[in-house]
């Protein structure tokens, strides 16, 4: 069974620091990891993906993501956050041909100015 | 061009009771799923439809229906609510074809549940 740990529940940093949002998964095949970000009363929305390839992906909004196979990691990072980046963030991965789509518990982030 | 859509954003029933979430997509998209997103435990899938008239449990299907009649919609039924229900409902879509499960995906703004 699939499974993603978003060890972090929150995450603070300041304006213009380096943001990370950790994720580590666990499939049976092939992983395929996908991030999300979710603003307030809003739906999920997309930022970037790793299915095969350069293992630093990049993706909206200037976030980027380094897939770590040894160490079955997927951690978010932007080089300068912004207050704007503060939402809730959520690593999510599909096990080979599945279809679902298993999600971690969510980190928030919040970056203060 | 609206996206994923969904109705009603909010409703609240009695324990006993049923109701219909409806998801649109304008997308043309071949895969829809609903989900159920709950404080502490992420999304949890629901039921998923890979095309017009196909649908397949996911992860938490207990207590609930769908139907996809047609491509543009996925219909989420409860038929008799519980307060275990109570979450906000998302429903999702994203491209078929080859290498469609690696697509990403496209989700509606949500509806809030509320189970008395």
């Amino acid at each position: 069974a699939q499974s993603v740990a978003q060890p972090e529940d929150q995450v603070n940093v300041a304006e213009g620091n380096p943001l990370t949002v950790k994720c580590t998964y666990s499939v049976s095949g092939n992983p395929y990891l996908f991030w999300y970000v979710q603003y307030p009363n809003r739906g999920l929305q997309f930022l970037l993906k790793y299915i095969t390839g350069d293992n630093l992906v990049k993706g909206s909004y200037g976030f980027e993501a380094e897939f770590n196979k040894s160490q079955t990691s997927f951690h978010l990072k932007k080089p300068s956050a912004l207050v704007s980046d503060s939402a809730l963030y959520f690593c999510a991965v599909r096990d080979g041909d599945d279809y679902k789509l298993s999600f971690g518990a969510g980190t928030t982030v919040t970056v203060r100015a | 061009n609206a996206g994923v859509t969904q109705t009603p954003k909010f409703r609240v029933l009695k324990t006993g009771q049923s109701m219909t979430l409806l998801c649109a997509q304008d997308m043309n998209h071949e895969y829809m799923y609903w989900y159920r997103q709950d404080p502490g435990m992420g999304l949890r899938l629901i039921h998923y439809s890979v095309g017009e008239g196909t649908t397949a449990k996911g992860e938490v299907p207990d207590g609930y229906n769908v139907s996809r009649l047609k491509k543009q919609n996925f219909l989420l039924g409860l038929e008799s609510a519980a307060p275990s229900q109570t979450s906000v409902y998302f429903c999702a879509s994203s491209k078929g074809g080859a290498g469609g499960i690696y697509n990403e995906q496209f989700f509606g703004p949500g509806t809030r549940l509320t189970v008395l």
